[in-house]
């Protein structure tokens, strides 16, 4: 397995603002995913991102709204941009490792006001 | 494209009893892999147990199994011996074995295990 962290935990922030969520991870790892889960509901997959190539977006995902860096094997960070209430919920990244399995971080409780 | 399906939102069982988590799934894939997380309170997205499609044999660890239908497209998830730290959300999800290793996951099953 793999220690996967994010910063930050959580977040109150006012809508029209942005907020940049890192995610680090203790070894390098090639694929790194970003997942949305809204209060009571199920992950949603916003992105894949792969070092040294443009994430991948998922229908209903778009680069404006989520822009994501990825700029070494261990790091990556998701910005969700121009925010509404309706961006409330947790973000959570994952990497997989081997034998494609993904692990997760403790992820990022974001409330919109 | 492919969908997974967790027809029980909610279910409870009584501490040291046994309890099974259904999941369908629907794909024309041949090879795949399939999963089951388990999310408690403090969100931390947990693998449970993982199945290849190509392997007959169910999946076990320690006190989780599996049962794995692959003609029926079915994998469902049985704790043995329940303890209530197993108390959590519990995902079903699959990933095609080539490709963009994306999962898709189900709507999930919120277990609460009684003492």
């Amino acid at each position: 397995s793999a220690v996967i962290s994010q910063k930050p935990s959580r977040d109150i922030c006012q809508r029209g603002t942005s907020l940049t969520i890192q995610c680090q991870v203790d070894s390098q790892v090639t694929m790194m995913f970003w997942y949305r889960q809204q209060p009571g509901q199920s992950l949603t997959l916003i992105a894949t991102a792969n070092q040294g190539s443009e994430a991948t977006y998922e229908s209903g995902f778009v680069i404006d709204k989520f822009p994501i860096s990825r700029p070494n094997l261990t790091f990556s960070t998701l910005t969700v941009s121009n925010m509404s209430p309706e961006d409330s919920s947790i973000y959570l990244c994952s990497v997989d490792l081997r034998s494609h399995e993904q692990y997760f971080g403790p992820g990022t409780r974001l409330t919109v006001t | 494209a492919q969908t997974v399906t967790q027809s029980q939102p909610e279910m409870s069982v009584q501490e040291a009893e046994t309890v099974t988590l259904s999941c369908t799934y629907d794909t024309s894939e041949s090879n795949y892999y399939l999963f089951w997380y388990k999310q408690p309170p403090s969100r931390q997205m947990i693998l449970v147990i993982r199945q290849e499609a190509y392997k007959q044999q169910n999946a076990t660890e320690n006190r989780f199994s599996v049962n794995f239908q692959k003609a029926a497209k079915s994998f469902s998830l049985k704790i043995s011996d329940s303890q209530l730290g197993d108390t959590a959300m519990y995902f079903c999800a699959f990933m095609k074995q080539s490709g963009t290793y994306k999962y898709i996951f189900g709507t999930g099953t919120r277990l609460k295990v009684l003492a």
